[in-house]
């Protein structure tokens, strides 16, 4: 029972153009949504979370928006650099679960030059 | 140290034998998770320390697996009796820990441990 899921997993951006990576969910309950990036023989890096009761949290390049009607929520990153190139996870939190997390599959992000 | 700290950071061992997988979180995270990844797949929730209270070992796949934290600091990962379907890369991770304000606030992950049964 996949409760996060991340439907494509590539995708391959220009440099300087908008990388948009998306995320569904299936749990009501989640009320934290986290973006994780992923290099190469290394751990997760914490990029950006939105809480449930908003829609759109913004950090410099990134910026995560969240669908709750539709469960859906992505990661923005414009100019896209290609030091962003990484595997981009998807996280959520329960309530009531204290801190664990449930993670998504992930999402290969190549900028090209 | 500053960050999380994991070993071994490769370990290959035969099936059937026991591993041990260290995790050094950073000082003063209260809360320790350990997740595992197998090949094309997400991160997997294991097992989570809080404190002193008592562990969640909810998403430990098999009574194989272990884990302990003694004084609330260094945690162990132990898998017995090793399968082949258990080679992943093991990932520990530290906070500070279950307030509301941590709720939206990201672990700091080690390195991770690349498991290889042959």
């Amino acid at each position: 029972d996949q409760q996060v899921k991340q439907n494509s997993p590539s995708l391959s951006v220009q440099e300087g153009r908008i990388s948009i990576l998306n995320c569904d969910y299936t749990n009501s309950m989640f009320d934290y949504f986290l973006w994780y990036k992923k290099y190469p023989a290394e751990g997760p890096t914490f990029l950006i979370s939105i809480s449930s009761i908003k829609d759109k949290n913004e950090d410099g390049r990134f910026t995560v928006f969240l669908n709750k009607s539709a469960k859906h929520l992505s990661l923005h990153i414009v100019p896209s650099q290609p030091g962003d190139s990484a595997v981009y996870f998807c996280a959520a939190r329960s309530t009531g679960t204290a801190s664990k997390l449930t993670f998504g599959t992930g999402t290969r992000l190549q900028v090209t030059l | 140290g500053a960050g999380v700290s994991q070993s071994p950071s490769n370990k290959v061992t035969e099936k059937g034998k026991d591993v041990e997988l260290r995790c050094d979180p950073i000082s003063g995270h209260t809360a320790l998770y350990w997740y595992r990844q197998s090949l094309g797949q997400g991160l997997e929730f294991l097992i989570y320390f809080q404190g002193n209270s008592a562990p969640d070992k909810s998403g430990l796949p098999s009574d194989r697996f272990s884990a302990e934290r003694t004084g609330g600091s260094v945690s162990t990962l132990t898998i017995q009796r090793t399968q082949q379907e258990d080679s992943a890369v093991y990932l520990c991770a530290s906070s500070q820990g279950v307030g509301q304000a941590s709720r939206g606030a990201g672990y700091t992950f080690g390195s991770g441990t690349r498991l290889t049964v042959v």
